[in-house]
């Protein structure tokens, strides 16, 4: 299936603990994305890279830290992990040339910090 | 700084009835404008994206309409039935397709 792919789907952990989730998409987009939906549902964007380069990087905790080996993949690290860290978080990827506004979503991971 | 605002926030509706969905945004200056839809604990499922330089986009039976002078955008579902039931959010988009989005409604559709 070509799709947005996320690992892992659910994911709960300890407070100060250190996690990663990984993002992969096999849809040939070279722009891929992180957004985090908060408890009230309200989604906000935190990274973007185009072709492995950062291109968006909002006012998000240096403790959160995206790396993009290669432009299929896009991860997303987060060191001593906090209560208000737990959220649901997706990844998205654009297609390059004239639809490369069109943000296509994976299935989210739900982090829960305890 | 651009603000995105869904209305209603929640609307329940009978089958076969035909409904509209409202965003609005503050700042007119976007690159475009892009409906999904959202399933409880799913990811995202784009509807439609309309352009800043589009007035509307059709799928099927959603229509979705986008006046940029006056920060409106509308999202028509025609025939409304159960499976519409699901969260709607709008986005608009800007420079480094960044997208923000609006706070979302949640539509049943009751058979």
């Amino acid at each position: 299936d070509t799709a947005v792919s996320q690992t892992p789907k659910y994911l709960v952990t300890q407070m100060g603990n250190d996690k990663s989730i990984k993002c992969e998409q096999n849809l040939g987009h070279d722009t891929m994305y992180w957004y985090k939906q908060d408890s009230k549902k309200f989604l906000k964007i935190m990274f973007s890279y185009n072709n492995k380069e950062l291109i968006i990087n909002e006012t998000v905790p240096n403790r959160f830290s995206p790396k993009s080996p290669d432009k299929a993949h896009l991860n997303l690290h987060i060191n001593s992990l906090e209560l208000g860290d737990s959220a649901v978080y997706f990844c998205a990827s654009s297609p390059p040339g004239p639809r490369h506004n069109e943000q296509f979503f994976g299935p989210g991971t739900r982090l829960t910090v305890l | 700084k651009q603000e995105v605002t869904q209305i209603p926030a929640a609307l329940s509706v009978p089958e076969g009835e035909n409904l509209v969905l409202n965003c609005s945004f503050t700042d007119s200056a976007i690159y475009n404008l892009q409906w999904f839809r959202q399933d409880p604990g799913k990811g995202l499922t784009s509807l439609l994206l309309i352009q800043s330089s589009q007035r509307e986009q059709t799928s099927g039976r959603l229509n979705a309409s986008l006046d940029k002078s006056s920060g409106r955008s509308t999202l028509y579902i025609a025939a409304s039935q159960p499976g519409d039931s699901a969260t709607y959010l709008c986005a608009v988009g800007g420079a480094t397709n960044k997208l923000i989005f609006g706070t979302g409604t949640l539509l049943a559709v009751q058979p």
